[in-house]
């Protein structure tokens, strides 16, 4: 067990739709980080944030969004969902310290996401 | 741009044995971290090991020790007395520079298979 909460395990939802997947970091870590593993694209970086701001941001289309909030839990939603959004979504957190050389990230079990 | 580079899609080692999972990196940055992640069929990815781009002896976790080669830009896993539990794909990923924006760049996986 990492320490890092995500829900739900699985959602299956319609085109068009709209959901909110959650994480809650390990405690005392700041960073919380988004990915999407699927098979066409394999695992991709999506956004990160650093204590309620936002840090760095990779390949998130303009349908997503996520936000930390000030108990550094963080909500990514995804918005007028496609079949091509079906993946499996990671939360991890990491300490956040700048300048630390291993920053590991820890990763939650993922929410499975299913567009039908 | 930073790259990834995982050349086995998958392998098959008899129990018991040791195996040897390949990564080669492509980085201008002189600091940078590289991660092996495990992925077992239930889809958590379970952080393995970590080298750092300044270390000078490779990194070693229990069974798990990393072949770095700097001036080769390669971080090869070496799971040693493999076991049926270690069946699952691993991911290499690499992590640059020393800021707070510390998102992960991974690999496509190797798919390993433990033969009893």
């Amino acid at each position: 067990d990492s320490g890092v909460t995500q829900t739900p395990k699985h959602l299956i939802t319609a085109t068009g739709q709209r959901v909110t997947l959650r994480c809650s970091p390990r405690s005392g870590d700041l960073s919380v980080y988004w990915y999407q593993q699927s098979l066409d694209q394999g695992l991709q970086f999506l956004i990160q944030y650093y204590n309620g701001e936002e840090r760095a941001k990779g390949n998130i289309l303009e349908r997503f969004s996520a936000q930390q909030f000030p108990d550094l839990h963080s909500e990514l939603n995804l918005s007028s969902l496609e079949l091509g959004d079906s993946a499996l979504y990671f939360c991890a957190s990491s300490v956040g310290l700048a300048g630390m050389r291993q920053e590991t990230q820890y990763f939650g079990p993922g929410t499975r996401l299913l567009v039908l | 741009a930073q790259k990834i580079t995982q050349t086995q899609p998958g392998m098959f080692v008899q129990e018991k044995e040791a195996v040897t999972l390949d990564c080669t990196y492509d980085t201008s940055d002189q600091s940078y971290g590289l991660f092996w992640y495990k992925q077992p069929s239930s889809g958590e990815m379970i952080f393995l090991i970590y080298q750092g781009s300044y270390d000078e002896q490779n990194a070693t976790e229990g069974r798990y020790s990393l072949n770095f080669q700097k001036a080769r830009k390669s971080a090869n896993l070496v799971i040693s007395a493999s076991q049926l539990g270690d069946s699952a794909m691993y991911f290499c990923a690499m992590r640059e520079g020393m800021d707070s924006s510390y998102k992960l760049i991974f690999g496509s996986g190797t798919r390993l298979l433990v033969r009893p």
